[in-house]
């Protein structure tokens, strides 16, 4: 069955810190992998794509097909990224499903 | 635009209830997503409708159902209601219905049942 882990509920770093979200899938596909992003009180809204291979708001995320993982990374922290952070599978012959991690919570102390 | 709109923003139901749950997508969007998101989890998959047309479910029971209509607006339903199904229910739309195409988040329906 197809599942994303997310092993942490909470990660809590000093701004400045580097920062790093784990994500470990299990697909028999080849999955599409995504970062979804929660701030307070802002919608669900998505962060970044591993096939655009690119980085937003400094954040990088890189797929490792042989540890089937695709963590998430910023070398330096900043109070403005705190927030919730969930992993997801994307299914494609399933309608475009998305399966969602547990999500990690960031919070960066000042 | 206002973006994914979803109402009501929360209501509380009893047992054996009934409910309906709406979402509106952005425009020129057509395709419609629903998740349940219990207190401390990720949003789980219900359905994904895409030009009217079920294109997905998830592992729910019978009990949910859910339709979309011409313009693309879309309904969930749940029957029956257990106080299990307490839970936040997100509808995401996109313009299309493959999994590539950004999914935009409404802000979600919390829904209580005692």
């Amino acid at each position: 069955a197809q599942r994303v882990t997310q092993p942490e509920k909470l990660l809590s770093v000093f701004k400045g810190a580097p920062v790093e979200l784990k994500c470990n899938y299990s697909y028999s596909g080849s999955p599409e992998l995504f970062w979804y992003v929660q701030y307070s009180r802002q919608r669900l809204q998505l962060l970044l794509r591993h096939i655009s291979r690119e980085s937003i708001k400094g954040f990088t995320a890189d797929l490792n097909k042989g540890e089937t993982s695709f963590h998430l990374k910023k070398p330096f922290a900043q109070e403005e990224d705190s927030a919730m952070y969930y992993c997801v599978v994307v299914i494609y012959n399933q309608g475009g499903k998305l399966i969602f991690g547990q999500g990690t919570e960031l919070s960066v102390k000042p | 635009d206002a973006g994914v709109t979803q109402s009501p923003t929360h209501l509380i139901k009893t047992r054996g209830q009934h409910v309906t749950l709406r979402c509106s997508p952005i425009s020129g969007h057509k395709s419609v997503s629903w998740y349940q998101q219990v207190l401390g989890q990720g949003p789980q998959f219900i359905f994904q409708y895409y030009e009217k047309e079920e294109r997905g479910r998830g592992n729910f029971p019978d009990r949910f159902s859910a339709r979309q209509f011409p313009n693309y607006s879309s309904e969930l339903n749940v029957n029956a209601l257990l106080l299990g199904d307490s839970a936040l229910y997100l509808c995401a739309s996109s313009l299309g219905p493959g999994g590539e195409e950004t999914q935009y988040f409404g802000p979600g329906t919390r829904l209580l049942v005692l």
